[in-house]
């Protein structure tokens, strides 16, 4: 099974800051990852796919780095919108497919 | 869209059927799966099925108690599960892959809102 594992935990950032997320995998998952945010009481939607393509209707602001094993999620100016948590996912190998343990995106 | 029900309370050791209606797409052109989400905790892959319903595959944690299932005539993917335990609640969410008929090609691009199932006595 591939551990897909997120730092930090929780980020607290200043509205209009950028806020860098990271996801490690266990081993090389090549560029099978998406990035999800979650609000409170919200279903996952989908930010990024395939490591670093925008899914429809996702702001310019967000953007996806790395392949392999290591992987960023930059929001580039953070908005009140925006906080919340964001989780990845890896598709390269499973089942299962599997989630990190998410970072929560708070304000400071 | 997606919308979900069938949620609910039962006691450890019973049984609930869920159900996922599917909408504004070509429903038997993609793979569906379930992911579920304790209550304050993350994401976890519960259980996906291919378009055709010909395939289907499980987390290690279900395996055996769940069945994943689809009507395509009705749109309807269902999860059927048996032996509930106090560690399967949780809000259990549907979602769509989106690639394609195969699962696991593709991140999960339609959510639904959930259902609650609590498993308690």
């Amino acid at each position: 099974e591939i551990v897909m594992t997120q730092s930090p935990a929780t980020l607290s950032v200043s509205p209009g800051e950028r806020a860098t997320l990271s996801c490690r995998a266990s081993q090389s998952i090549s560029s099978d990852l998406a990035w999800y945010q979650q609000k409170p009481g919200q279903a996952p939607r989908l930010l990024i796919f395939d490591a670093s393509t925008r899914a429809t209707g996702i702001p310019a602001r967000f953007s996806g780095t790395g392949s392999g094993t290591e992987f960023t999620l930059t929001i580039s100016s953070l908005q009140s919108e925006d906080f919340a948590v964001y989780y990845c996912q890896q598709y390269n190998n499973w089942p299962p497919l599997t989630f990190g343990g998410g970072t929560k995106v708070e304000i400071k | 869209q997606l919308v979900e029900s069938g949620g609910g309370l039962v006691q450890p050791g019973g049984s609930l059927r869920l159900s996922c209606g599917g909408s504004g797409f070509t429903f038997n052109n993609y793979a569906m799966s379930w992911v579920r989400q304790a209550p304050g905790k993350g994401l976890e892959w519960v259980s996906a099925i291919t378009g055709s319903g010909g395939g289907t595959y499980y987390a290690d944690s279900v395996k055996g108690r769940f069945t994943i299932s689809r009507d395509n005539s009705k749109s309807t993917l269902y999860l059927q599960m048996n032996s509930l335990r106090d560690e399967d609640t949780a809000v259990y969410y549907c979602a769509k892959d989106g690639f394609g008929a195969t699962p696991g090609l593709d991140a999960f691009d339609i959510w639904g809102h959930g259902t609650m199932v609590t498993v308690s006595s």
